[in-house]
């Protein structure tokens, strides 16, 4: 089955500065990566997702690129703010009727002002 | 707002108990899931359902069983709780996109 590996799993940045989370997967067939942030005491919540037709998507501040060649894809934010401050989630799905997303498990991003 | 409910949010019960979280949504979709939430190691799939007379195993099944009684309603069972089942558990929808909306989540504590 699919394996997702999440790194880093904590990352401490001050305000304003940049932060990136990379995944890695197994199966070359997914194609669909979507990435979720869990505020403390909060359901998880999609911000983002990118397909494999594209390399790289970008929403404001935040934005997703994705190496399929190297079976790699990465959550960017910019000018971190923090409310940023969260667990972000990256996940990774093959096509077809049945959608069973396989997690990363987590990063936990502190944003200090 | 079309949404995602769990109940309880929070339950501490005692080992060897039987315990239901249910859930229920109004969102019209199809695809029901049950995760679990562990530090550290992220959202782990329990069960899913893809309407209700479809019932799959996730990677940790073991000791939980699910019922879909409706399209809306999804409802997770532990026969007989234990310690290590003590967990945030999680359920969601998945929509034609297929992104997935998450319920606010039950604490539960299993002494």
């Amino acid at each position: 089955g699919e394996n997702v590996e999440q790194h880093p799993s904590t990352l401490s940045v001050q305000e304003g500065d940049s932060a990136v989370i990379k995944c890695t997967y197994s199966d070359s067939a997914s194609n669909y990566f979507p990435w979720y942030k869990q505020e403390l005491g909060k359901r998880p919540q999609l911000i983002i997702d990118i397909r494999s037709n594209v390399g790289e998507k970008k929403d404001q501040r935040i934005a997703v690129t994705l190496n399929k060649t190297a079976k790699h894809f990465s959550l960017h934010i910019t000018e971190t703010q923090p409310e940023d401050s969260a667990v972000y989630f990256c996940a990774a799905s093959k096509p077809g009727g049945s959608y069973i997303p396989t997690f990363g498990r987590g990063t936990s991003l502190i944003v200090h002002p | 707002d079309a949404d995602v409910t769990q109940t309880p949010r929070n339950r501490i019960t005692k080992t060897g108990k039987r315990i239901m979280l249910e859930c229920s949504q109004t969102k019209g979709h199809d695809r029901m899931y049950w995760y679990r939430q562990d530090p550290g190691l992220g959202l782990r799939l329990i069960y899913y359902s893809f309407d209700v007379k479809d019932i799959n195993k996730g990677e940790i099944s073991d000791g939980y069983s699910v019922s879909r009684q409706a399209q809306a309603k999804f409802s997770l069972s532990l026969e007989s709780a234990i310690p290590n089942q003590t967990a945030l558990y999680f359920c969601a929808t998945g929509s034609l996109s297929l992104e997935q909306f998450f319920g606010p989540g039950t604490r539960l504590t299993v002494l």
